[in-house]
């Protein structure tokens, strides 16, 4: 069936890097975007941005700009997120999907990122 | 401060109806579509509503959406236990070129 299987919790300390992966099975990879949003703990969610799977093109929030980083490879139907310079406010569960716009028909399961030294 | 506005809370009782109200400007809801998502506790969203009032297959028409100006809303009849959630509108913000969540609205049924 279509999903988006993400990769496990990590556990990071202040100022290091996280990258989250995003695996899609069941469709055709390259013909959707993957967007990525997060949820910090009691939190609403928040867009971070989205790579187009097809050509690799990504538009990033302002807020996230300079910080994230959206890749993906195609052999492997895997999209990418790596965020930098973590700190205690970026602790949240972050989630993949698969979309246009606002309209995100898949998500994968999330993936629980914890920032603490 | 999410820029879609959503009322924190909604109750009722099983069987009845309730509405949840969003609302954004002009950039937003009034010249984009909208889409409602349902989260339950620990687990992913869950597409509902999209392009204003259409919905996924496999979504009861006990839920619908609609749309008029800067404005949207989610109505859900015959309340169940099952819908007790939280719900997220959302919409593509032209300003920002990107996506807009609102606060989340808590549904309890009473």
């Amino acid at each position: 069936q279509v999903q988006l299987v993400q990769s496990g919790a990590e556990v990071k300390e202040p100022g290091a890097s996280v990258k989250v992966s995003c695996k899609a099975s069941g469709y055709s990879f390259s013909t959707y975007a993957v967007h990525w949003v997060r949820q910090a703990p009691g939190q609403s969610l928040e867009w971070m941005g989205w790579i187009n799977a097809g050509n690799g093109n990504t538009k990033y929030s302002q807020k996230f700009q300079g910080r994230v980083t959206m890749t993906r490879d195609t052999s492997a139907n895997t999209a990418y997120m790596e965020l930098n310079s973590l700190r205690s406010e970026d602790s949240a569960v972050y989630y993949c999907a698969r979309g246009t716009a606002a309209h995100f028909d898949i998500w994968g399961q999330g993936t629980l990122v914890t920032v603490s030294s | 401060q999410s820029v879609l506005t959503q009322p924190p809370s909604a109750s009722g009782a099983p069987g009845q109806r309730v509405t949840i109200s969003c609302s954004g400007g002009s950039s937003k809801i009034g010249n984009n579509y909208v889409y409602w998502y349902k989260q339950l506790p620990g687990t992913a969203p869950k597409l509902l509503i999209y392009t204003n009032n259409q919905r996924p297959s496999g979504v009861p028409d006990r839920f619908s959406g609609s749309k008029s100006g800067t404005s949207a809303s989610l109505a859900i009849s015959g309340l169940r236990s099952e819908d007790e959630a939280d719900y997220y509108c959302a919409a593509w913000d032209d300003s920002l070129s990107g996506v807009l969540f609102g606060g989340g609205t808590k549904l309890t049924v009473l």
